[in-house]
C-alpha cells in the first residue's frame, strides 16, 4: 500500500537542542518529495522539493535530505519562531498522485 | 501580493444545509485544489481542476461539489450529503507543469451545530 509515514508525532526541543524530524514512504516510481511547514489555523507553507536520494536542500535553520526510503528534516539549534507542524508530501506513479503524512508538531521553548 | 484568498475563515452550519467557501487565487496558476484537513490524519483531496470548466474527484469528493467557471475562482460546496463536514479546508493552486509546488490559501473552518 502507498504510504506516507512522519515521525514522532510530537516533539519538544530547548532552544537550541538540534534534531531531526522523519518522513518514511512506500511509493512506486517517486517524483518528488516536499516538505511543508503549517503555522496553527493556517495553510501549509512550502519549504523544500527533493527528487532523487542523496539530494540536500537548506534553507536558514533547515536542511532537508532524501534517500530512497525516507527523508529527513533536519534542525540546527531551533529558536522558538521553529515551533510549528512540518509536513511530508509525496509525488509518485505515472498519475503523480500525492500522499501528505500527518505531520510532526515541534515546539521549540526558549 | 500574490496568493490565495479563502473566505470565509469560520463557518457555522446547521445540520441538512449547504454551505459555499470561496477561494480565489491571482497567481495565473493552472490547477487549483480543494483539501481536507482533519486532526491526526494527512490532508485529503476532495477535488481538482487543471484547468478551466473542467475538474476531477480526488480521494474523497462524496458530499461535496466544485466549479471552475473562471481559471481565478474555484468554490466548493459542502452539501447536506457530507456525513461528517466538520473540518479545515484547504484550497490550494498550482502551475500545470514542473513541481507542481502548491501554493496553499489562510484555510476556511467549518463547523456542523
Amino acid at each position: 500500500e502507498d504510504q506516507v509515514t512522519q515521525s514522532p508525532e510530537a516533539l519538544r526541543l530547548q532552544e537550541g537542542e538540534s534534531s531531526s524530524l522523519n518522513c518514511s514512504y512506500t511509493v512506486s516510481g517517486l517524483r518528488g518529495l516536499f516538505w511543508y511547514r503549517q503555522d496553527p489555523g493556517k495553510g501549509p507553507e512550502f519549504l523544500f522539493t527533493l527528487y532523487s536520494a542523496g539530494e540536500e536542500k537548506e534553507k536558514e535553520r533547515l536542511k532537508a535530505t532524501l534517500t530512497k526510503k525516507e527523508s529527513f528534516l533536519h534542525i540546527t539549534a531551533p529558536k522558538p519562531e521553529d515551533s510549528a507542524t512540518y509536513l511530508c508530501a509525496v509525488k509518485f506513479g505515472a498519475t503523480n498522485k500525492l500522499i501528505f503524512g500527518t505531520g510532526t508538531l515541534l515546539a521549540v521553548q526558549p | 501580493d500574490g496568493g490565495i484568498t479563502q473566505s470565509p475563515k469560520y463557518l457555522f452550519r446547521k445540520e441538512g444545509q449547504n454551505v459555499t467557501l470561496s477561494c480565489e487565487q491571482n497567481l495565473n496558476h493552472d490547477a487549483m485544489y480543494w483539501y481536507r484537513q482533519d486532526p491526526g490524519q494527512g490532508l485529503r483531496l476532495i477535488y481538482y481542476s487543471q484547468i478551466v470548466n473542467d475538474f476531477q474527484k480526488g480521494d474523497i469528493a462524496e458530499g461535496y461539489s466544485v466549479s471552475r467557471e473562471k481559471k481565478e475562482s474555484f468554490p466548493l460546496t459542502v452539501t447536506s450529503a457530507q456525513k461528517n463536514p466538520t473540518a479545515f479546508y484547504l484550497c490550494a493552486s498550482s502551475n500545470s507543469g514542473g513541481a507542481n509546488v502548491l501554493t496553499f490559501g489562510a484555510g476556511s473552518r467549518l463547523t456542523v451545530l
